[in-house]
């Protein structure tokens, strides 16, 4: 088992371009959640999905977006990239609920310049 | 204001010695959980506690939840590098999401 896979590891932005953070899971998990990670702020909760084609806003979700069209895959989207968005960003999946045990995927750090 | 606050935020100690970690709050949690972080990789889940009071060993880790499910602890026995890590807790007040502590960053030296 795989578990949670993040795509790219690294990249590098320029302010105001556009990408795609990949996040797929093969756990069959309904719950699936962003996290971006920051230097003293912790984990905060960017959106998360309860299934299949339900998604909702987390803490920190202005300038992302997300879709959840198969179990499987929970693609995160910077819609035009700012320097604030520079951070570490996690996937995670959970096989009960949201508030429950939560297993995540490598990370992806991205750096907006 | 943090809705778990980790004490200590850092610590630094030699290889063989105890240390306990502390994860509080002034709400109530349903459960919590505690992760692990390795540089440069994903949290990983060690363990989660449910009841109050409730004790759990992990080999030389030992959790606790406190009677009134507001605060837990996390200790380690005999402590070696490969405990290095960042540790997190996390728990849900009766939200239908995951909130998470700032973590206490544990470097072990030989």
């Amino acid at each position: 088992n795989a578990g949670v896979t993040q795509t790219p590891k690294f990249q590098v932005l320029k302010t105001g371009q556009s990408m795609t953070l990949q996040c797929a899971q093969d756990m069959n998990h309904e719950y699936m959640s962003w996290y971006r990670q920051d230097p003293g702020m912790g984990l905060r909760l960017i959106h998360y999905s309860v299934g299949a084609g339900i998604t909702d806003q987390g803490e920190v979700p202005n300038g992302y977006n997300v879709s959840r069209s198969t179990t499987e895959d929970f693609p995160l989207r910077l819609l035009s990239a700012a320097p604030s968005q520079t951070s570490v960003y996690f996937c995670a999946s959970s096989p009960r609920a949201l508030n429950t045990e939560a297993f995540f995927g490598q990370g992806t750090r991205l750096t907006v310049v | 204001t943090q809705l778990l606050e980790q004490s200590p935020q850092f610590l630094s100690i030699q290889e063989g010695e105890n240390l306990t970690v502390y994860c509080n709050s002034s709400s109530v949690f349903s459960s919590l959980q505690w992760y692990r972080q390795e540089p440069g990789e994903g949290p990983v889940l060690l363990v989660t506690v449910v009841t109050g009071g409730e004790v759990k060993k992990l080999k030389r880790l030992t959790f606790q939840f406190g009677d009134a499910r507001k605060d837990s602890s996390l200790h380690i026995t005999a402590a070696q590098p490969g405990d290095t890590g960042l540790y997190l807790c996390a728990g849900s007040p009766g939200y239908s999401t995951l909130t998470f502590g700032k973590g206490t960053m544990l470097l072990v030296s030989p």
